[in-house]
């Protein structure tokens, strides 16, 4: 496809309960971030990549969130042990190359953690 | 102080009116100046870049004030369909940090 594709577009998880997160971005595009978007509020970033080097990981909110992007490619957000506070939208987003280029978004993941 | 900061609004505007908001940014060094909008459930989608001389596409125009760090977003002869958030999107070196947005209701 044509856009950044990400899956599950929802998810439900039993609080402790291990889960995965992927995003597929546009091809060619260098940089992938991840966010976090709470009701109401704006995207939080959480984690950005320039191919597969994992170059900001400052808004990860805790050892339990992890992410990954060994070819370059394909990413994966994962959340050991999931809690309630984790429940958001889990927006992924792709650019040519960095922060000077617009970027665009997949459709998100709906995380609820019951 | 935020990183990027805007009233969250909501401003309830009559068709065909116009109105414009403001975002402040607080990094001097940023570069890159976007404006997104979000509708309800769904991914926030590129509405237009901003440049440093300002630049218009048909009903909405954007202008950037480095001296004050703010970007502003006009919206002329508004329709019911612009009702959505309009988020403002700065650059931090590579990261590219949101605001909360800006909610715009169009009122029939």
């Amino acid at each position: 496809g044509a856009g950044v594709s990400q899956s599950p577009r929802y998810k439900v998880a039993k609080r402790g309960q291990d889960v995965a997160l992927r995003c597929d971005p546009i091809s060619g595009h260098v940089s992938l971030f991840w966010y976090q978007q709470a009701l109401g509020q704006g995207p939080e970033f959480l984690t950005y990549f320039q191919n597969e080097a994992q170059l900001d990981k400052s808004g990860l909110p805790s050892d339990r969130f992890f992410a990954e992007r060994p070819e370059g490619s394909v990413s994966t957000l994962k959340i050991q042990r999931t809690q309630q506070e984790d429940s958001a939208v889990y927006l992924c987003a792709s650019s040519l190359e960095g922060a000077y280029f617009a970027a665009f978004f997949g459709q998100g993941t709906r995380l609820t953690v019951v | 102080r935020k990183e990027v900061e805007q009233d969250p609004g909501p401003f309830n505007v009559p068709e065909g009116a116009t109105v414009a908001f403001n975002c402040t940014y607080s990094n001097s060094a940023s570069q890159s100046f976007f404006w997104y909008r979000q509708d309800c459930r769904k991914e926030p989608k590129l509405l237009m870049s901003v440049y440093s001389s300002g630049n218009e596409d048909g009903r909405f125009t954007a202008q950037l004030n480095r001296a004050s760090q703010y970007i502003s977003l006009l919206i002329r002869d508004s329709k019911l369909s612009d009702s959505a958030t309009y988020l403002c999107v700065v650059n931090d070196e590579d990261k590219i940090i949101f605001g909360k947005g800006t909610r715009l209701h169009i009122l029939p």
